[in-house]
């Protein structure tokens, strides 16, 4: 069974502050880690995956496979950034994408 | 391009009713899914269907069909709709299993009284 655990449903912190959304995820094989990102009044849509290894918007993630984590960071928090974030998980060529429960980052200006 | 498009965006049904939700893309992408969202529970699968003239169950199928009318069509019936059912149902597309990136529709909140 695949799982997605996203601890903080919600987070808000000050503009220009590092921002760090935590992800862990339980998974036997060998896993494939996604961010999605909701804006509001806009869809769902993909921010960025551990195998591309890029940065979007000022974000990054790394996968840490003895933590079993996927956390997103960004050094510097911008009002733009809030939003519901959400990690997903898919096992390789895996058809079945995995959500966790979400969290609401705030922005505080 | 419209991407992937849901209809209808809003309905409410009495317990007992029936009722489909559409989706189309025309992004020729082979890959097509039905989730659910509910507060404190994310994004839940019901139904996918990795390419035409297959589809799958996924986490949640229960209570629900589908068909995947063509490449461009999936679609998500509700035969007899119960209050558990009151959701926002999010239909989404990807160019081929396994590849993560997922294309979602706007989402139809639906209400089940």
């Amino acid at each position: 069974a695949q799982r997605v655990t996203q601890p903080e449903k919600l987070l808000s912190v000050f503009k220009g502050a590092p921002v760090e959304l935590k992800c862990n995820y339980s998974y036997s094989g060998s896993p494939e880690l996604f961010w999605y990102v909701q804006y509001s009044r806009q869809r769902l849509q993909l921010l960025l995956r551990h195998i591309s290894r890029e940065s979007i918007k000022g974000f990054t993630a790394d996968l840490n496979k003895g933590e079993t984590s996927f956390h997103l960071k960004k050094p510097f928090a911008q009002e733009e950034d809030s939003a519901m974030y959400y990690c997903a998980l898919s096992g390789f060529g895996n058809e079945k994408l995995t959500f966790g429960t979400g969290t609401r980052l705030t922005i505080i200006p | 391009n419209a991407g992937v498009t849901q209809t209808p965006k809003f309905q409410v049904l009495k317990t007992g009713q029936s009722m489909t939700l559409q989706c189309a893309q025309d992004m020729n992408h082979n890959s097509m899914y039905w989730y659910r969202q509910d507060p404190g529970m994310g994004l839940r699968l019901i139904y996918y269907s990795a390419s035409e003239g297959t589809t799958d169950k996924g986490e949640v199928p229960n209570g629900y069909n589908v068909s995947r009318l063509n490449k461009r069509e999936f679609s998500l019936r509700l035969e007899s709709a119960a209050p558990s059912q009151t959701s926002v149902y999010f239909c989404a597309s990807s160019v081929e299993r396994g590849t993560g990136e997922l294309f979602f529709g706007e989402g139809s909140r639906l209400t089940v009284l």
